[in-house]
């Protein structure tokens, strides 16, 4: 089955780049959401997006910006990155389900290491 | 917001003997409860999860019971296996509006199997 892919794999940048992530959600799935897991940490809601629109809104900061697009893929955008941004970024998907209770797949993730 | 507890942190289990982590949620409007198995620089992968309808569920040798009025929940490994060795997360989310919203995720239970 396919699932949840997510480019590129490994991200290295300098301080003060930018970086843009991609998700391809499962298909027919109409939901992204991203996490982003730091060094032996839980993952961290960032943001969702449905049907191209803004579902919710976590600990992402204002220097990272994202969208979901009439294809359903996602990109998140990061500007000015710091040290701290480096981590595993994963993207999930989901298809909405009557009552809500939908299952979230996650892709292999991105790792970005800011330099 | 939600808080998802989880404990222990780490766990050590002869192989063959059983494994227990528990979790608990502050937020009662939680409703889905999954379980997630990470394996070193890889992705969460979906092993159970269960929903606030049914009080226990059981997948071969996993099985996850939830307690809503105490508010927590447990993963059970029987018969463990040295591949069962990972980290495990515990989730909760709820449904708002429509649709399952973000995963708030436990700290995390590094499990050892012992061979």
């Amino acid at each position: 089955a396919a699932g949840v892919i997510q480019s590129p794999r490994h991200l290295i940048k300098e301080k003060r780049e930018t970086a843009t992530l991609k998700c391809y959600p499962i298909p027919r799935h109409d939901t992204v959401y991203w996490y982003q897991q730091g060094p032996g940490q839980d993952p961290q809601f960032l943001i969702s997006f449905y049907e191209k629109m803004q579902s919710d809104k976590g600990s992402i900061p204002d220097r990272f910006s994202a969208q979901q697009f009439s294809d359903y893929h996602s990109e998140l955008n990061m500007s000015s990155l710091e040290l701290g941004d480096s981590a595993l970024y994963f993207c999930a998907s989901s298809l909405r389900l009557a009552g809500g209770l939908d299952t979230q797949y996650f892709g292999p993730g991105t790792r970005l290491t800011v330099l | 917001g939600e808080n998802v507890e989880q404990h222990p942190s780490t766990l050590s289990v002869q192989e063959g003997d059983s494994a227990v982590i528990k979790c608990t949620y502050s937020d009662s409007a939680s409703n889905y409860f999954p379980w997630y198995k990470q394996e070193l620089g890889k992705r969460p992968q979906l092993i159970i999860d269960i929903r606030s309808n049914v009080g226990e569920k059981k997948d071969q040798r996993i099985a996850v019971t939830l307690n809503k009025t105490a508010k927590h929940f447990s993963l059970h490994i029987t018969e463990t296996q040295p591949e069962d060795s990972a980290v495990y997360f515990c989730a909760a989310s709820y449904t708002r509006n429509f649709g399952n919203e973000k995963l708030t995720f436990g700290t995390g239970t590094r499990l050892t199997i012992i061979p």
